[in-house]
């Protein structure tokens, strides 16, 4: 089945430590993003890469980093420079082109919890 | 700049209760306009979609209008179940080619039995 894969489901980190979070796609999609969700809010744009080895910053970029080395992957690393690490943070892909508009399937998630 | 405004929640229905989630939106030119739903530790799936006024998106029962004239985007069901028990986001994409979609805060929508 094609999808979106974030791994893990759950992750707990030490305050001032860097954690990377995966995310992997078989959709053949060339467009991939990064949201945080926190309770309450909508979901706010980290990064987003329209193509391999290309990635722009979303509304809330600082503090994070992002790779776009494969077309299938799209890792984003949550470093200690991010004020409030704690949030549920989901990736998406798309494939632009499509009509006037591109769907965006979304993972599972990935909550983050900084102790 | 882009936005989209959502009715404050949570929502709680009886089941066969008639919903409505409002939904208005600013936006320069022409957007397409979504709902998602996310289940309790889910990731988003698309509901329904429409990319130009007067167009009707509908899925599963649920339907809502793209309104241009009043910038809405309500989406409405006529008869909820417990399992449609979620949290509801509307959400806008600029245009043709854009890549950042905008989304509402959410609406959580409890449906009990």
């Amino acid at each position: 089945d094609g999808g979106i894969t974030q791994s893990p489901k759950y992750l707990f980190r030490k305050e001032g430590q860097n954690v990377t979070l995966s995310c992997e796609q078989n959709l053949n999609h060339d467009a991939m993003y990064w949201y945080r969700q926190d309770p309450g809010q909508g979901l706010r744009l980290i990064y987003y890469s329209q193509i391999v080895n290309d990635f722009q910053k979303g509304d809330i970029a600082e503090g994070y980093s992002v790779s776009r080395e494969k077309k299938e992957s799209f890792p984003l690393t949550v470093t200690s420079a991010q004020k409030n690490p704690t949030a549920f943070y989901l990736c998406a892909s798309s494939e632009p082109g499509q009509g006037s508009y591109n769907e965006q399937f979304f993972g599972p998630g990935t909550r983050l919890t900084v102790l | 700049g882009n936005s989209v405004t959502q009715m404050e929640g949570p929502v709680t229905l009886s089941e066969e209760a008639f919903l409505t989630i409002n939904c208005t939106y600013t936006a320069t030119g022409y957007p397409s306009l979504f709902w998602y739903v996310q289940y309790p530790g889910e990731g988003l799936q698309l509901l329904l979609k429409a990319t130009k006024a007067d167009d009707k998106g509908s899925n599963k029962g649920f339907e809502a209008t793209y309104r241009k004239e009043t910038t809405s985007f309500h989406l409405e069901k006529g008869s909820v179940q417990v399992s449609d028990s979620a949290v509801y986001f509307c959400a806008l994409l600029r245009g043709a080619g854009s890549y950042q979609l905008t989304f509402g805060k959410g609406t959580k929508l409890s449906v009990i039995p």
